[in-house]
């Protein structure tokens, strides 16, 4: 199946700090969707981007699908931004592969 | 529009028990995915049903079984119950899967002792 690498595993910020967390997966997808999961363990949408650039507030993601990698861009953070981001691709098989994810901790 | 729901929130069962977990998709979503979230194994995909039927399984043992009924609301069951199925189950409906948005639930939080 398709493996799905995000880096970095773990980031700890100062709020008003960018960020750049990466997914990188193994070969051709149909779906690719990142995000965030809240102290509750409630998964959040945040995008759905299989290919291109999405932008939401202060928060934007890119997908490059022939480079296999999508970036996910958290401007000026916030401490409610604190929790695990997650990228889930779907490939040909159709079954939803999820990556590790990326902690983040924003301090104030 | 009401998002997925799950019950219950919380379980606490006894090695060697069943358990059945419900699912409702959001109105409208016709395909429902169950994952399994351990701290050891992340997030994975136990299966996916569609139009009542499953479409896809993941690498889970016989003992993970589900069905949905023709309203799209899902069950899924675990029996003989192990220490290492603690875990927390999420659900996730999309419209009609096969690479469709997903939305996920708040998930039921599963403690065996």
């Amino acid at each position: 199946g398709i493996q799905v690498e995000q880096s970095p595993p773990d980031l700890i910020l100062q709020e008003g700090a960018n960020s750049t967390l990466r997914c990188n997966f193994s070969d051709s997808v149909n779906n690719l969707q990142w995000f965030h999961q809240n102290p509750w363990g409630q998964l959040i949408n945040l995008f759905y981007i299989p290919s291109g650039t999405k932008q939401n507030g202060r928060l934007s993601a890119t997908t490059v699908a022939t480079e296999r990698y999508s970036l996910l861009y958290i401007s000026s953070s916030q401490t409610t931004d604190s929790g695990v981001y997650f990228c889930a691709v779907v490939g040909g098989s159709y079954i939803p592969t999820f990556g590790r994810g990326t902690s983040l901790i924003v301090h104030p | 529009k009401a998002g997925v729901t799950q019950t219950p929130r919380y379980l606490i069962k006894t090695r060697g028990q069943q358990v059945t977990l419900s699912c409702s998709p959001i109105s409208g979503h016709r395909s429902v995915s169950w994952y399994q979230q351990t701290p050891g194994q992340g997030l994975q995909f136990l299966f996916e049903y569609f139009s009542e039927t499953q479409r896809n399984k993941g690498n889970f043992p016989g003992r993970f079984s589900g069905r949905q009924f023709s309203n799209s609301r899902s069950e899924m069951n675990v029996s003989t119950l192990e220490l290492g199925d603690s875990a927390l189950y999420l659900c996730a409906s999309s419209l009609a899967g096969g690479g469709d948005e997903q939305y996920f639930g708040p998930g039921t939080r599963l403690t065996v002792t």
